[in-house]
Formats: structure tokens, sequence, C-alpha cells
């Protein structure tokens, strides 16, 4: 079964600009989380999607956002990007409905703000 | 604000030992404890989870939990030079929501 992908792997925006990440679940998946991790935070939840609905949201500016697609693909804008925003983000994918909590990380999509 | 407590390290073994990594938490309610493998460069990997209050096996790791001291523990016998990296603990908060702590650096030497 294929893992969880991202896209782009790397990015360089602007302060100012705004930018789109994608995350593909594993097959099979309906949850997909968000976090960013940087090296003086740590990993930090951004927000989790199941069946497309928002059910969580951590403690991130509005400039943050997200959604899921009926195929759970899931999609994270980050608007107004600002030189803290350079991070590594990151989505997992799990199937809670089964009872497992367990989730699954993709590579990662690299961002840099400059 | 709910917390995951992890010491920094690094933690440094010699191949073949046991490493020992522990964790603390401060939610009382958590019932979903995970264990994550992260390389320098990669994404978190992960390698163990625990739902009840015991041991939990697989190959040369053990997860042991405690809720009543609110305690996670990741045992790595054999440890080999490959096993270095950080290992990160994480607690489910609800839906699919994990707390991290901050990691702990492990550092096996030939």
């Amino acid at each position: 079964k294929a893992g969880v992908t991202q896209t782009p792997r790397y990015l360089i925006k602007t302060r100012g600009q705004q930018v789109t990440l994608s995350c593909s679940p594993i097959s099979g998946h309906r949850s997909v989380s968000w976090y960013q991790q940087t090296p003086g935070q740590g990993l930090q939840f951004l927000f989790e999607y199941f069946s497309e609905t928002q059910r969580n949201k951590g403690n991130f500016p509005g400039r943050f956002s997200g959604r899921q697609f009926s195929n759970s693909r899931s999609e994270m804008n980050v608007s107004t990007l600002e030189l803290g925003d350079s991070a590594l983000y990151l989505c997992a994918s799990s199937n809670p409905s089964e009872g497992a909590y367990e989730q699954y990380f993709g590579p990662g999509t690299r961002l840099t703000v400059t | 604000q709910k917390e995951v407590e992890q010491n920094s390290g690094p933690l440094s073994v010699p191949e073949g030992a046991i490493a020992s990594l522990n964790c603390t938490y401060s939610d009382r309610g958590s019932q979903s404890f995970f264990w994550y493998r992260q390389y320098s460069g990669k994404s978190p990997e992960l390698i163990m989870s625990i739902y009840s209050n015991g041991d939990k096996e697989d190959g040369r790791f053990t997860a042991q939990l405690n809720k009543a001291s609110q305690y996670v523990s990741l045992l790595i016998r054999d440890s080999q030079p490959s096993d270095s990296a950080t290992y990160l603990c994480a607690v489910n908060e609800g839906y699919s929501t994990l707390t991290f702590g901050k990691g702990t650096m492990l550092l096996v030497s030939p």
C-alpha cells in the first residue's frame, strides 16, 4: 500500500506571498492531520480533517487554513507569509473509524520564507 | 495546555546496550500513546503504539505505560548505530490530534 505523499517537497517563498501544500493520504484513510515542525517549537498540531470536515484546530492564526476533498486528499494554505512560517510541514493520515489511532506521516514539505 | 515532556538528551549508549527513553504527560484522560523515530532531515516514523497499562513488545522495542503515574517509556534492546535518531513521544488528545514531546536524541556508539 502506498504511503502518504506530499507535494511539493521544497518551497521558497517571499514574505507576504501565499502558499498551498498538498497531501494524499494512505488509501482508505479518511483522516488527515497537519503539523508544523520547527527547531524551537518541535511538532505542533495545525488542524485535522475527517470526511471533509475540520474536527479540530490548533493554536495557529487564521492565516493557516485547510480543506479536505471527497477523495480524502487535503490541502493547507498559508496566506501573507511571515519569516516565522519557515518550517517543515507534515501531514499524517489515519483511519480512526476502525478504532486505530496510529498516524502515518508523509515526507513533509520544507517551506522557506525569505 | 496539555503537555508532553521528554528529556532532550542526547542519550548515549554503546552498541548492544539497552536504551531507555522516558516521557510524561499532563492530561490524565489521555488514552493513546505513540513513539515515533525521526532521523535527521526525515519525517517521523511510527514505531510503537500503546493503549493499555503494562508492556507491549515488538521485536527489539518495548513500550511501557503507567497511566496512574502518567508515564510512558520505550526500551530498545541490543541498540544498534542505526537506532541513532530522535525519538518522539506523542499522546492522542482526541480525534486525530497528537501532542508531541520535543524528543530525545539517542546516540548509539559502535
